[in-house]
């Protein structure tokens, strides 16, 4: 079946970086764009970018420009998020979820915990 | 980078009603790109309309998605006790809404 699968739960300290990975499977991973998401708890949904596993493109949120890097390993199907300079407010569930373009998030990760504490 | 607006922010109402939810966009975007969502508590989204008006498979046909231009709706025609959630709506490569939560009344 179709499904994204993300790493685990992570604890950084302030100022630190964190890469999340989410792997892909039941589908042609260089056929569909990845996005990820972040929700504070308590909080909406916040889009970070995306990027096409195909070619490596890449846009993201202005909020996150600069600080967040999408990347992708195509032989094992495989889409990364590393956040940069960690701050407490970064404490959140992170999200991966496919996208056939435009036409909206269809599958979901599992979520991805990181939490920011000193 | 377009700014989506929710309202109401909570919509309080019994099941068998008829639950109606609007974006607003600050520029006009394309209605193909217009995405809905729900999300309980716990759980991923999950994807109910895109492009607007369709419906993204096994979502019932209670849930449809009008609008263009900068006005866009989810109407939900007859509440079912799994209808109680969050609602989001997107517009593709841009920030979500801040959300509509429908609760019971």
């Amino acid at each position: 079946q179709v499904q994204l699968v993300q790493s685990g739960a992570e604890v950084k300290k302030p100022g630190a970086s964190v890469k999340v990975s989410c792997k892909a499977s039941g589908y042609t991973f260089t056929s569909y764009d990845i996005n990820w998401v972040r929700q504070a708890t308590g909080q909406g949904l916040e889009w970070m970018g995306w990027m096409n596993p195909n070619s490596g493109n890449t846009g993201y949120a202005q909020k996150f420009q600069g600080r967040v890097t999408m990347t992708r390993n195509t032989s094992i199907s495989t889409a990364y998020m590393e956040l940069s300079s960690l701050r407490s407010e970064d404490t959140a569930v992170y999200y991966c979820a496919r996208e056939d373009t435009g036409l909206g998030m269809d599958v979901w990760g599992q979520g991805t915990t990181v939490t920011v504490s000193s | 980078e377009i700014v989506l607006t929710q309202s109401p922010g909570t919509l309080s109402l019994s099941p068998g009603e008829r639950a109606t939810l609007s974006c607003r966009a600050s520029q006009s975007v394309s209605s193909s790109y217009l995405a809905w969502y729900q999300q309980k508590p716990g759980q991923a989204p999950r994807l109910l309309i895109y492009g607007a008006s369709s419906r993204a498979t096994g979502i019932p046909d209670r849930f449809s998605g009008s609008g263009s231009g900068t006005d866009f709706t989810l109407t939900i025609s007859r509440l079912e006790p799994e209808d109680f959630a969050v609602y989001y709506c997107q517009q593709y490569g841009s920030p979500f809404g801040p959300g509509t939560k429908v609760d019971i009344k």
